[in-house]
């Protein structure tokens, strides 16, 4: 089975731009969510998706936003980019209930210059 | 709110010897789950062990055990017979019922031969 998997692996942008993430879950997996991983913040949550639909957010401004597809892909969006977004971004999928293993991606390596 | 720490931002362990991780969290909610997710470097964030705070036995998974103590809200990890594999950082991470994991700073276990 193949696992979670995200593109691009790696990005460079500047300041004030847009950037689109994609992560394509496990197949069959219903749930994904999203963690910035930087050395000064650690992990954190971003948001998750089951079903299409956003059942907890984390606490982002309203330049994160997220969705996920009926194929249960999901795709993260970064508006006005700021130097600080400069991080690892993971997304993990799991079945769906808050006990089920969440499997992780390789993230995608964000550089805002 | 939930919070969770990690006191020891690296360790270090003898090839073949027993290391033990410490963990401590809070949160209000009755009904949680706690893992450890181990990150080598460059490598996927992978699920090394979890508990179920109802449940007062000790997970254990092969040479990985927990000791969870849930009045001092204190989880953790015990690697016996360390290998040159079991190096990374390892996370402790918290979620109650809302799907939202809150992850520690991690620690930087290094095993030297």
């Amino acid at each position: 089975k193949a696992g979670v998997t995200q593109t691009p692996r790696y990005l460079i942008k500047t300041r004030g731009q847009q950037v689109t993430l994609s992560c394509s879950p496990i197949s069959g997996h219903r749930s994904v969510s999203w963690y910035q991983q930087t050395p000064g913040q650690g992990l954190q949550f971003l948001f998750e998706y089951f079903s299409e639909t956003q059942r907890n957010k984390g606490n982002f401004p309203g330049r994160f936003s997220g969705r996920q597809f009926s194929n249960s892909r999901s795709e993260m969006n970064v508006s006005t980019l700021e130097l600080g977004d400069s991080a690892l971004y993971l997304c993990a999928s799991s079945l769906g209930t808050v006990y089920n293993e969440q499997f992780f991606g390789p993230g995608t390596r964000l550089t805002v210059l | 709110a939930q919070t969770v720490t990690q006191s020891q931002p690296e360790m270090s362990v003898q090839e073949a010897e027993t290391v033990t991780l410490s963990c401590t969290y809070d949160t209000s909610e009755s009904d949680y789950y706690l893992f450890w997710y181990k990150q080598p470097p460059s490598r996927q964030m992978i699920l090394v062990i979890r508990q179920e705070a109802y449940k007062q036995q000790n997970a254990t998974e092969n040479r990985f055990s927990v000791n969870f103590q849930k009045a001092a809200k204190s989880f953790s990890l015990k690697i016996s017979d360390s290998q040159l594999g079991d190096a990374a950082m390892y996370f402790c991470a918290l979620t109650p019922s809302n799907y939202k994991l809150t992850f520690g700073k991690g620690t930087l276990l290094t095993v030297n031969p």
